[in-house]
């Protein structure tokens, strides 16, 4: 596709269950990013990957997160035993170039009851 | 470490006034500047970017940003707002590594 693609839109989902927010970057993009957004907040680093290796994780809040992108592309984002503070728009970016601009996806709305 | 301080949570302007969106940043090295928007419930683009060269950049829709290395900033302007221009407003900093910072974001909300 021409833009960065977000699965699903919205999630809602109970406490304690397992979720898993898909991103497709723009092709070509060997960089690829997720933030967390909470209302009123700006976005907020969780992991960075070059290629298909997580180069920086040092966003993830805990160990209940964790991303793969096995291939150099897709990436997914996976939530265990998900919490009520968890509930944010999980954003995907990528960029094809050192220093220049990263491009979004319309992110993933997770609400967790 | 690097940092993007947008002071101003929410400003509200009438159409056709203008308007400045303030930016600074923290950050020991050469940093790239840019501005993203975020209209209700979609992603952000970017607005604008300094990358190198003129201090002074401009977007398609009659923003601008200046940088300004001695006072770290990197304001946004509009001489003359529309309604349409009412959104989220983002400014960002990298050093030309990996690491993108954001700041909190102002609300520009244009009145009638």
């Amino acid at each position: 596709g021409a833009g960065v693609s977000q699965t699903p839109s919205n999630k809602v989902t109970e406490k304690g269950k397992y979720v898993e927010l898909r991103c497709d970057p723009i092709s070509g993009h060997t960089a690829l990013y997720w933030y967390r957004q909470s209302l009123g907040q700006g976005p907020e680093f969780l992991i960075y990957f070059q290629g298909t290796g997580a180069a920086d994780d040092s966003g993830l809040p805990n160990d209940r997160f964790f991303a793969v992108r096995p291939e150099g592309s897709v990436s997914t984002l996976k939530i265990q035993r998900t919490e009520r503070g968890d509930s944010a728009v999980y954003l995907c970016a990528s960029r094809l170039d050192r220093g220049g601009e990263l491009f979004f996806g319309e992110g993933s709305r997770l609400t967790v009851l | 470490a690097q940092s993007v301080t947008q002071l101003d949570s929410q400003v509200p302007v009438f159409e056709e006034a203008p308007v400045e969106l303030r930016c600074n940043y923290s950050s020991s090295v050469s940093v790239y500047l840019f501005w993203y928007v975020q209209y209700p419930n979609q992603g952000l683009q970017l607005l604008l970017k300094y990358l190198s060269g003129s201090t002074l950049v401009e977007s398609i829709n009659g923003f601008e940003a200046e940088f300004n290395k001695s006072q770290t900033s990197f304001h946004l302007r509009k001489p003359s707002v529309h309604i349409s221009d009412t959104a989220e407003y983002f400014c960002a900093v990298s050093s030309g590594t990996y690491k993108y910072i954001f700041g909190t974001g102002t609300r520009l909300k244009v009145l009638a």
